[in-house]
């Protein structure tokens, strides 16, 4: 099974900070990639598909760059209603493993 | 609407069998491939199976592989799975999750229910 791993594990951030999560698979995944927002007691929500591929009604604050192993999710000015766990999951081959997800809380 | 709604969730106790059920609603269910995802409380998610749009095709993560059976009804729009041999390590909610790809398994999940919680304790 492909590893999923992301950096850092937690993040304390105020409004308007930039954000950068890293993502980095045990082995090529091409761009194989989806990036999933998760905020308490809700079902994740597809944030960005095939790493760099924004979902529809996904504000554009949210960029998703990498091919290979290693991948960034960048958010650029951070609002209240991004405080959340970020996952990242790839679907280059069975099973899609996700990674252990980062924890965006507030500074 | 377009959502899936799990049901079957409840506490169980260690080596009973369970089974989830997914209405899908709003959508074309028979056109996309369909998977199941747990997540045990206050961790992260894990992936357990997939059955295509066609049931001719279904995967297992190897923690459930031989326990878990995965199957769908088209006529019904309807997703299951059939947990046997349940251990502690089982609990968690249980998502029924939509593939973001038509008549294939894309690997990427556009749409979730909102879970069902399985608890296996004696």
């Amino acid at each position: 099974d492909i590893q999923m791993t992301q950096s850092p594990s937690s993040v304390s951030a105020s409004v308007g900070d930039r954000v950068t999560i890293t993502c980095r698979a045990s082995q090529g995944i091409s761009t194989w990639l989806a990036w999933y927002q998760q905020k308490p007691g809700k079902a994740p929500k597809l944030l960005i598909s095939a790493a760099s591929s924004l979902e529809s009604g996904v504000p554009s604050r949210f960029n998703g760059r990498g091919s290979g192993t290693d991948f960034t999710l960048t958010i650029s000015s951070l609002q209240p209603e991004d405080f959340a766990i970020y996952y990242c999951q790839q679907a280059y081959s069975f099973p899609f493993t996700f990674g252990p997800g980062t924890k965006v809380d507030i500074k | 609407q377009v959502q899936l709604v799990e049901s079957g969730g409840g506490v169980v106790q260690p080596g009973r069998s369970l089974r989830l059920s997914c209405a899908a609603s709003g959508f074309t269910f028979s056109n996309y491939a369909m998977h199941w995802v747990r997540q045990a409380p206050g961790r992260g998610l894990e992936y357990l199976a997939l059955i295509s749009y066609d049931v001719d095709d279904k995967s297992y993560a190897d923690s459930v592989k031989g326990r878990f059976t995965i199957s769908r009804d088209n006529s019904k729009n309807t997703l299951n799975l059939q947990m046997r041999s349940l251990r502690s390590e089982d609990t968690a909610i249980y998502y029924c999750v939509r593939d973001s790809a038509v008549t294939t398994a894309g690997g990427y999940f556009d749409l979730w229910g909102r879970g069902t919680l399985v608890t296996v304790s004696s």
